[in-house]
């Protein structure tokens, strides 16, 4: 099973400043990673697939890097609607799995 | 735009069998291009796929809960549904169900589409 290991846990970060949250793989799996958004009593949001293809409608503020092992999520310019948890998930091989999440909160 | 709704019993006791259905609308269950899949989330924690199931094309489960659980597609009414048996509290959770993506060579990719999520609970 690929394990994929979030950082920081918690983010705490003011309107306007830059987000960057890191996402590693036990293994190598290529490009095959996706970011998705949480906010609370709300299902997950696809936010970026295959490392750095933004989903439609998500705006041009939020950029995905990386491959292999080390990917990372950057927000640009955090507006009050971007606070809240974000989790990685790779398709690299079966058995799908997450990482355990970053919470990005209004300091 | 595909929607998908979860139903089913919020409260489940101990040992016995938790039974959900997703509902699909806007798209074609019966799409290659497509599984249909299940995720957990217990209060307060992570996400935890469950396992994926395709209308023609077989099934696809996390290790851990292969013994206990059974998925299926039921084209005619556009559902899919996820069993899960012999519960105790550790299965208590929200239950989201979601559109598991195919790419041109069949594989299996990410969840682009999500229900809105039920929580089951189990307890006596």
């Amino acid at each position: 099973e690929i394990v994929l290991t979030q950082s920081p846990g918690t983010l705490s970060l003011s309107p306007g400043e830059r987000a960057t949250l890191s996402c590693r793989a036990s293994q190598t799996i290529g490009g095959s990673l996706t970011w998705y958004q949480q906010k609370p009593g709300q299902a997950p949001r696809l936010l970026i697939y295959g490392s750095f293809s933004r989903a439609t409608g998500v705006p041009d503020r939020f950029s995905g890097s990386g491959s292999g092992t080390d990917f990372t999520l950057t927000i640009n310019g955090l507006e009050p609607d971007d606070f809240a948890v974000y989790y990685c998930q790779q398709y690299r091989r079966s058995p799908w799995t997450f990482g355990q999440g970053t919470k990005v909160e209004t300091k | 735009q595909v929607q998908l709704q979860e139903s089913g019993p919020g409260l489940v006791k101990p040992s016995e069998t938790l039974s959900l259905t997703c509902s699909v609308s806007g798209g074609s269950i019966t799409s290659d291009s497509y599984f249909w899949g299940w995720i957990r989330q217990p209060p307060g924690k992570g996400l935890e796929w469950i396992g994926s199931v395709s209308y023609s094309e077989g099934l696809d489960y996390t290790p851990s809960l292969t013994s206990r659980i059974t998925m299926s597609v039921d084209a005619s009414k556009k559902q899919f549904s996820l069993q899960l048996r012999s519960v105790t509290a550790t299965d208590t959770a929200v239950y989201y169900c979601a559109r598991h993506g195919r790419n041109a060579y069949k594989e299996l990719l990410y969840f682009d589409y999500w229900g809105q999520g039920i929580l089951v609970t189990v307890s006596s």
